[in-house]
């Protein structure tokens, strides 16, 4: 099975700016997670999708958005990029998103956010 | 709210010597714990996982972590570590009963003399 793929890799933009990030989840996951990634605050969680929905939000501004397609594909959209969201950006997938019975996530390989 | 400590931002060790990563956790029910690693420019990689059962848990690579519910603590070990292992670990715990937000430690950085 192919793993979690996330688009683009890197990323350069100026403050103001918006992006938008995109995970592919692992064939037949239907959770996606999103998580930040900074030398100053570790691996914070942003949010989870399962079927569509968001199930689960982190603690950061609504700027930071997301949404699930049918096909379980994910992105996460920033608005108005401020210096601070440099960052790593991690998807993760799962079967049923219950990590919390012992599911496992999936991590792809990031997409590195420069912002200028 | 759970949360995850790993008091040792770097640890050099030898290869070919043993080595232990020390993860302390706080969380009021049964914690649901992992140890993930990065590599430089990747992703995070599943080593373990511990919820429920033995307390010693096996995972890829050789890794092993103990589970100690008196001590709060997820410590990852490996009996001989090879130059490859130079990466960094992360601990993490997931809220028992359900949902999937993990919750990470800050990582230890592993770093391998030859």
């Amino acid at each position: 099975k192919a793993g979690v793929t996330q688009t683009p890799r890197y990323l350069i933009k100026t403050r103001g700016q918006q992006v938008t990030l995109s995970c592919s989840p692992i064939s037949g996951h239907r959770s996606v997670s999103w998580y930040q990634q900074t030398p100053g605050q570790g691996l914070q969680f942003l949010f989870e999708y399962f079927s569509e929905t968001q199930r689960n939000k982190g603690n950061f501004p609504g700027r930071f958005s997301g949404r699930q397609f049918s096909n379980s594909r994910s992105e996460m959209n920033v608005s108005t990029l401020e210096l601070g969201d440099s960052a790593l950006y991690l998807c993760a997938s799962s079967p049923t998103g219950l990590a919390g019975v012992g599911e496992t996530q999936y991590f792809g390989p990031g997409t590195r956010l420069l912002v200028l | 709210a759970q949360s995850v400590t790993q008091p040792d931002i770097h640890i050099t060790v030898s290869e070919g010597a043993s080595l232990e990563l020390r993860c302390n956790y706080s969380y009021g029910a049964t914690p649901y714990l992992f140890w993930y690693v990065q590599s430089p420019g990747q992703g995070l990689q599943l080593l373990l996982k511990y919820f429920s059962g033995d307390t010693l848990v096996q995972g890829i690579k050789g890794f092993e972590a103990e589970f100690k519910r008196s001590q709060s603590s997820f410590n990852l070990r490996k009996p001989s570590v090879h130059w490859s292992d130079a990466a960094e670990y992360f601990c993490a715990v997931a809220r028992g009963g359900g949902g999937n937000k993990l919750t990470f430690g800050t990582g230890t950085q592993l770093k391998v003399e030859l």
